[in-house]
């Protein structure tokens, strides 16, 4: 049974750095053809792809943050992590993360989700 | 970017009646067409990948199709549970890209 938990502050301030964690089971980021991604989408809005990590360490980013965002694999710890700098109240949104494998070429799996608001 | 289009951006239907939505794609995307399902305050649940193969577990009422450059999902008889927003989101290349959603609401 596969499962994936976001984890991270519900609250930070302009310009600071948000950092998510992805704790994941019933799968291994070191398996050929597996995936985590990350996604977001603000209060009544849709959604949005950030960023994903694959077994073999090949990453790729949405081209409008790729300067803002980094995301890394702890694969002892099952562990995926993403970072965001210089955060904005337009960046306050539900964060998710998702696993992805080969035979459905996208997210087949999501974590429940969490909310990080930006404000002062 | 790949920028996908869904029509309608809303839709009220009835319990038992088959509903449509299509999604566009701004360039051919072959057959990399992905719907989800979301519910208030729930995670997308994915249905249908690659245009027409469904998700294990989801009910059969759900198709997926592609007529040129047109995907589409349909409900074949509405139940109680169907009433969520749907997207649709194409995974043939980098930034993966959603459509902006179809809200299915209670007529």
């Amino acid at each position: 049974q596969i499962t994936l938990k976001e984890s991270g502050p519900t609250l930070v301030k302009p310009t600071q750095t948000l950092t998510l964690t992805c704790t994941f089971s019933g799968f291994s980021l070191t398996t050929s053809g597996v995936g985590v991604g990350w996604i977001r989408q603000p209060p009544g809005k849709a959604l949005d792809w950030l960023a994903l990590i694959y077994w073999d360490d090949d990453k790729n980013y949405s081209p409008s943050l790729k300067s803002r965002l980094t995301i890394t694999k702890d694969t002892s710890k099952n562990q995926v992590v993403l970072t965001m700098t210089n955060m904005d109240p337009v960046d306050t949104a539900t964060y998710y993360c998702a696993h992805k494998f080969k035979t459905t070429a996208t997210f087949d799996y999501w974590g429940q989700g969490t909310l990080v608001t930006v404000s002062s | 970017d790949i920028q996908m289009t869904q029509s309608p951006s809303s839709l009220s239907a009835s319990v038992g009646d088959r509903v449509t939505i299509i999604c566009r794609a701004s360039q051919s995307i072959r057959t990399y067409l992905n719907w989800f399902q979301q519910k208030p305050g729930k995670a997308p649940k994915l249905l249908i990948y690659a245009t027409s193969t469904l998700q294990s577990g989801v009910p059969s009422r759900f198709s997926g199709s592609e007529s040129g450059t047109a995907f589409s999902l349909t409900i074949s008889s509405l139940q109680p549970e169907d009433f969520a927003t749907y997207y649709c989101q194409q995974s043939y290349s980098f930034p993966y890209t959603f459509g902006q959603g179809t809200k299915l609401e209670i007529k």
